[in-house]
């Protein structure tokens, strides 16, 4: 089966950094990226890990452990406008190789002043 | 920059209608893909679409749902008899690699 866990809700201060962590079991690894989603709006891609270790793209990071089955996303310097869910999902290589994404539930941060 | 675009933005329609949702993916891209969210949900894998024809279908994606790319630019999702619970946020995407995903069509069923 697959399933992929992240926190639910986050509150960090305007400035600071914040990790979002994400673990997943999936049948068929393929990649794991990161969304962002503000409320109403369409998932804005952020970031993909398909080897373990450490992505960097200015202010976001995403690191990946393919044997712990875990992820997470390191937002710097918080700011106002990061406030939005951040999703996790892996693309799942299926028997079609299709490469459909599977979303966690999202985790809602919140930045405050 | 490219971008995924969709139509309409909103769509209200009463229980038991067809409705067609739009989708215009990038146009370098070969996998297609249309996703739900229900509100407060998570996002929900429908179905991929490459070399025309489904290549994967979820759960979700019974036989009141078809897709089609009828020309060289447009990947449309059909529901052919609308329920309430088809309410959602109706998301394609499209990829080379990475996924884009368009703003998404707001579908009400009254």
């Amino acid at each position: 089966g697959q399933n992929i866990d992240q926190p639910t809700e986050m509150t960090a201060t305007e400035g600071a950094i914040v990790q979002i962590n994400c673990t997943y079991q999936t049948s068929g690894f393929n990649g794991l990226f990161w969304y962002q989603q503000h409320a109403g709006e369409a998932p804005t891609f952020l970031s993909y890990n398909v080897l373990d270790g450490l992505e960097e793209k200015g202010r976001f990071s995403s690191f990946l452990s393919r044997s712990k089955g875990y992820s997470y996303l390191l937002l710097k310097e918080l700011q106002m406008k990061d406030s939005a869910s951040y999703l996790c999902a892996v693309r799942d290589r299926g028997s079609s190789n299709t490469g459909k994404l599977i979303f966690g539930q999202g985790t809602t941060l919140q930045v405050k002043p | 920059e490219p971008e995924v675009t969709q139509t309409p933005s909103h769509q209200v329609t009463q229980m038991g209608q067809e409705v067609i949702l739009r989708c215009v993916p990038i146009s370098n891209h070969l996998y297609f893909y249309w996703y739900r969210q229900i509100l407060g949900q998570k996002v929900e894998f429908l179905v991929s679409f490459y070399n025309n024809e489904i290549s994967e279908k979820s759960e979700i994606f019974d036989d009141q749902f078809s897709v089609e790319r009828p020309d060289g630019s447009n990947f449309t999702l059909k529901i052919r008899s609308t329920k309430l619970e088809d309410s959602a946020m109706y998301f394609c995407a499209s990829s080379d690699y990475e996924q884009f995903f368009g703003p998404g069509t707001r579908l009400t069923v009254l």
